[in-house]
């Protein structure tokens, strides 16, 4: 069980594109996901934390209006990286948690990653 | 500000060794402490820690958590090649934030 699906996987696209990463939660619902960024032989950097059905909440220096999270339903949060450019080439990697709301045993449940999207931007 | 701190951040090992990888922290309010590991792609879940004094094992992985010395091991015991990973350390905060703060990190490689 919780299995978080990634897509895609790898993307290759022109400066100035906007690109659109999804997360999903397939067996389970979750209220809240997370959306880190990676740079080779680094640790993971947390950039903002989506919630279902509200704004999300983005991490000190990230940009909001460059990276735009949706989380329209409790299994799928999206991540568009709107005009991009090389410097946001990186692995871009979603978690969640299982649990549907936010009760006492929510907090006791491990984050489950996707696969990840590497991006790279020519 | 909070913290995570592993070490060391590469280890180089023989097959059949014994590892010890460590992770310290320092946060405001500690909830629980999580291992992955993480190969090509994103981390795989090993291991939640809570409780100080309280081994989790699983196979040759196992590790502890020390809340007086807010500190953690993990310990592979006779290592395989397929150990070789980045092993991640996080710390999460209390509250439902449900935020991790991540370690650098320790790359282990594993010789035949």
């Amino acid at each position: 069980g919780a299995v978080v699906s990634q897509h895609p996987s790898w993307v290759i696209c022109k400066s100035g594109t906007s690109v659109k990463i999804e997360c999903r939660s397939l067996d389970f619902q979750a209220t809240t996901m997370f959306w880190y960024r990676q740079f080779p032989k680094q640790s993971l950097m947390l950039m903002a934390t989506s919630n279902e059905g509200s704004k999300a909440t983005y991490e000190q220096g990230v940009e909001k209006d460059k990276f735009l999270i949706n989380h329209a339903s409790l299994t799928l949060s999206t991540l568009t990286v709107t005009s991009a450019h090389p410097e946001d080439s990186s692995f871009y990697i979603c978690s969640a948690r299982d649990g549907a709301g936010q009760g006492a045993g929510w907090g006791n449940q491990p984050q489950h990653f996707g696969d990840g999207t590497r991006l790279s931007i020519l | 500000e909070d913290k995570v701190v592993q070490s060391p951040l590469s280890l180089v090992v023989h097959e059949g060794d014994t590892v010890t990888l460590n992770c310290s922290y320092e946060v405001t309010n500690f909830r629980s402490l999580l291992w992955y590991k993480q190969e090509k792609k994103a981390p795989t879940f090993l291991f939640m820690l809570t409780s100080s004094g309280i081994e989790k094992k699983s196979g040759r992985l196992s590790s502890i958590l020390d809340k007086k010395e807010l500190f953690s091991i993990l310990n592979i015991t006779a290592t395989q090649t397929g150990d070789s990973a980045v092993y991640l350390c996080a710390v999460g905060p209390s509250g439902n934030t449900g935020k991790l703060i991540f370690g650098q990190g320790t790359t282990l490689q594993v010789k035949p």
